[in-house]
Order: structure tokens, then C-alpha cells, then sequence
């Protein structure tokens, strides 16, 4: 089986243009969570998103947002970038159980975004 | 006090040795708990699950978890230079509200020295 894979591997952009990156989940798998990870603050959890409906959110402003097609297929959207968005974005996918804790996530790549 | 911690590294041992890694969690309606490695430049990979009280082995990893006192850790025997990495602890809470989030510690780095 195939596993996560993201695009693009890496991207650089500058402050205020807007990024939009691409994860494919595992063949199957319904749900797709989406994370941030930085040395200082490490793997912080963006939103998850599960049959086209976002079912969770962490801590991010407005800017960052994302969706998923039909396909399980996912994007994320991060508007006006700043200097601080410059992070490893990973995305997980996992079969998507709702009822149990057992829904095991798989990360993709990642996607090196540096903002200049 | 931050919901998930793993003693500080980084943590060196020789090659064959058992390296310990430990985590501790602060939400006592977590249910889940996982360890995943991530080498330098590379995304996290999953190693153990575990979501019953006590040890659940997978060749040279042993993963022991105690709810009571909110501790999960990992034990890894015959330690290899190739286990030489960040090791990350992740924790997912009961619930509707946990939807696909998994709460990571900061990591510990091993290094196995030849």
C-alpha cells in the first residue's frame, strides 16, 4: 500500500503571498490531520478533517485553513505569511474511527516551508 | 505544566546497551498513546501503540504504560546506531473532542555510539 505523500517537498515564498499545500492520504483511510512542527514549539496540531467536514481545530489564527475533496485528498490554505509560518507541515491520515482512540495516524513527507 | 513531557535529552548509550525513554501526561482522560521516531530531515514514523495498562512488546521495543501514574515509556533493547534519533511521545484524548489530534511531548534525542 501506498503511503501519505504530500506536495510540494518544499516551497519558499515571502511575507504576505499565501501557500497552498497538498496531502493524499493512504489508500482507505478517511480522515487527514494536519501539524506544524517548529524547533521551538515541535508538533502542534493544525485541524483534522474527515469525509469533506473539518472535525477538529487547534490553536491557529484564521489564516490557516484547509479542506478535502471527495477523494479524502486534502489542502491546506496559510494566508498573508509572516516569518513565523516557516515550519516542517506534515500531514497524518488514519482510517478515521469516530467511537475509539485506537485510529492510528501515518505521516506523510512533510512539506519544508521557509518564508522569506 | 505542559500536557505531555519526555525527560530531557539527549540521551546517549553505547551500542547494545538498553536505551529508556519516558514520558509523562497530564490529561487523565487520555486513552491513547503512541511513540514515533523521526530521524534528522525526515517526517515521524510510528514505532509502538498502546492503550491498555502494562507491557506490549514488538522485537527489540517494549512499550509500558501506567494510566494510574500517567507514564507511558519505551524500551529499547540492543540498542543500534541506526536507533539513533528523535523520539517523540503522542497522547490522544477520549472523545469527540480529540477528532485526529494527537498531543506530541518535545522529544527525546538518542544517540547510540558505536
Amino acid at each position: 500500500k501506498a503511503g501519505v505523500t504530500q506536495t510540494p517537498r518544499y516551497l519558499i515564498k515571502t511575507r504576505g503571498q499565501q501557500v497552498t499545500l497538498s496531502c493524499s492520504p493512504i489508500s482507505g483511510h478517511r480522515s487527514v490531520s494536519w501539524y506544524q512542527q517548529t524547533p521551538g514549539q515541535g508538533l502542534q496540531f493544525l485541524f483534522e478533517y474527515f469525509s469533506e467536514t473539518q472535525r477538529n481545530k487547534g490553536n491557529f489564527p484564521g489564516r490557516f485553513s484547509g479542506r478535502q475533496f471527495s477523494n479524502s485528498r486534502s489542502e491546506m490554505n496559510v494566508s498573508t505569511l509572516e516569518l513565523g509560518d516557516s515550519a516542517l507541515y506534515l500531514c497524518a491520515s488514519s482510517v478515521g474511527l469516530a467511537s475509539t482512540g485506537t485510529d492510528t495516524q501515518y505521516f506523510g513527507p512533510g512539506t519544508r516551508l521557509t518564508v522569506l | 505544566q505542559k500536557e505531555v513531557e519526555q525527560n530531557s535529552g539527549p540521551l546517549s548509550v553505547p551500542e547494545g546497551a538498553i536505551a529508556s525513554l519516558n514520558c509523562t501526561y497530564s490529561d487523565r482522560v487520555s486513552q491513547s498513546f503512541f511513540w514515533y521516531r523521526q530521524y534528522s530531515g525526515k517526517s515521524p514514523e510510528l514505532i509502538m501503540s498502546i492503550y491498555s495498562n502494562g507491557d506490549k512488546e514488538d522485537g527489540r521495543f517494549t512499550a509500558q504504560l501506567n494510566k494510574a501514574s500517567q507514564y507511558v515509556s519505551l524500551l529499547i533493547r540492543d540498542s543500534q546506531p541506526s536507533d539513533s534519533a528523535t523520539y517523540l511521545c503522542a497522547v490522544k484524548r477520549a472523545g469527540g473532542t480529540s477528532y485526529g489530534k494527537l498531543t506530541f511531548g518535545q522529544g527525546t534525542i538518542l544517540t547510540v555510539h558505536p
